[in-house]
């Protein structure tokens, strides 16, 4: 597509209930990176995908965050057992190569767990 | 000390000044980006430098890499360009994380 899609846009949910949230990277970028954001704070890396290598889950915060990209494209984060302090924007972003270029940002999950 | 520092936190300025945003950061970098955020919450990448100087419209963006030090200008600025601008570098030991600055919270007022 031409750009970077998530979906849903805005989803609310209850304590303890699972998540998964979307991201459709734009066709052909081959690295694909998870961040979220809560209220007020800074973009905090969570997951990065490249090609067919084996993803770099060093910014999960817990083992209740799990993400998966099925061939090579559509990225899916999960969350398992939500609690309040997961309610964020969760970001996705796509870029052709993660070394020499840009990114581009798909417009975000807002999630609120109440 | 954070490893990528902004400043100011905020500036808020009039339609036409001119405004010049910091960057400095403490790592070897392979690439700095500067990124724009708006009030909605989408992101913008505006510019990835690795030396020199870019330019796109009304933005020049300025790095110095023997400084570590980077510089987001906005020329003739007006009230569409009240965003928070984002500095993130590309760090040499771990070349597909990006590290974030806090950010600059931009008003600029009519």
């Amino acid at each position: 597509g031409a750009g970077v899609s998530q979906s849903p846009s805005n989803k609310v949910t209850e304590k303890g209930k699972d998540v998964e949230l979307r991201c459709d990277p734009i066709s052909g970028h081959t690295a694909l990176y998870w961040y979220r954001q809560s209220l007020g704070q800074g973009l905090e890396f969570l997951i990065y995908f490249q090609g067919n290598s084996a993803p770099d889950k060093s910014g999960l915060p817990s083992d209740r965050f799990s993400a998966e990209r099925t061939g090579g494209s559509v990225s899916t984060l999960t969350i398992q057992r939500t609690q309040q302090e997961d309610s964020a924007v969760y970001l996705c972003a796509s870029s052709l190569w993660e070394l020499g270029y840009g990114y581009t940002f798909g417009s975000g999950t807002r999630l609120t767990v109440v | 000390k954070n490893e990528v520092e902004q400043s100011p936190q905020n500036l808020t300025a009039q339609e036409g000044e001119f405004i010049t945003i910091n960057c400095s950061y403490s790592v070897g970098i392979s690439a700095l980006h500067w990124l724009q955020q708006h009030p909605g919450g989408g992101i913008v990448s505006l510019f990835m430098l690795s030396s020199g100087k870019k330019k796109h419209g009304r933005l020049i963006a300025t790095i110095n890499i023997q400084e570590k030090h980077s510089s987001l200008h906005i020329t003739a600025s007006h009230p569409r360009d009240s965003a928070v601008y984002i500095c993130a570098v590309r760090s040499r030991d771990s070349n597909y994380q990006l590290i974030w600055g806090a950010g600059t919270k931009l008003i600029i007022k009519p």
